[in-house]
């Protein structure tokens, strides 16, 4: 079984630009998390998605955004980027929305803001 | 008070020790009590997963929870370099949906040979 796929492994941008991220979850899930890992502040949740609707978000603003396609697959955009936003973002996949649903995470994108 | 607190380490064993790796939270509500490790440049993966309180055993690897305590370990026997990693600890409420899911912010484990 594959599992959750992203890419790029890497990314690099510069002030103001924006960067699309992409995750593709293990198959048969319908739920797509993303969350910033920034270094010392551990995981942050940013979005989850489930059957293609945004579900909630986490305490970011509006400049980060994303969607989910009909084949679950999700998409992550942070607009006007800023240096602050350089982490690694990860996404996730879970079964089903439940409390009991376990997440699996793929190995992430790298992103760099100069 | 944090709600989740996670000593970062770095802990540094030797190669056939016992770890214990620990993390504490304020909120009573939780009711699943999950470990993930995750190695340099790859993502989280989930190690251990319980319900309420209890010893849970897989393997080398044992995790405790004391509810009443408010604390959780992850113990390691005999451990080996390649057990080297970060340890998150991660918490969940009964009727929570997976988004709600709380990280601590991880311990680096190092086991040297």
């Amino acid at each position: 079984e594959a599992g959750v796929t992203q890419s790029p492994t890497h990314l690099i941008k510069t002030r103001g630009q924006q960067a699309t991220l992409r995750c593709s979850p293990i198959s048969g899930h319908t739920s797509v998390y993303w969350y910033q890992q920034a270094l010392g502040l551990g995981l942050q949740f940013l979005l989850w998605y489930d059957e293609g609707e945004e579900r909630n978000r986490g305490n970011f603003p509006p400049r980060f955004s994303g969607r989910q396609f009909p084949n679950y697959s999700s998409e992550l955009n942070v607009n006007a980027l800023e240096l602050e936003d350089s982490a690694l973002y990860l996404c996730a996949s879970s079964l089903y929305r439940g409390s009991n649903s376990p997440l699996h995470f793929g190995n992430g994108t790298r992103l760099t803001v100069t | 008070q944090k709600e989740v607190e996670q000593d970062p380490g770095p802990l540094s064993v030797p190669e056939g020790a016992i770890v214990s790796l620990n993390c504490t939270y304020s909120n009573s509500a939780f009711q699943y009590f999950m470990w993930y490790r995750q190695y340099s440049r790859k993502g989280p993966e989930l190690l251990m997963y319980t319900y309420s309180s209890g010893n849970k055993e897989d393997g080398r690897f044992t995790a405790q929870v004391d509810k009443s305590s408010k604390y959780i370990s992850l113990f390691i026997r005999d451990s080996q370099p390649s057990d080297s990693a970060t340890y998150l600890c991660a918490f969940l409420g009964l009727t929570y949906n997976t988004d709600k899911l709380i990280f601590g912010t991880g311990t680096r484990l190092q086991v040297f040979p």
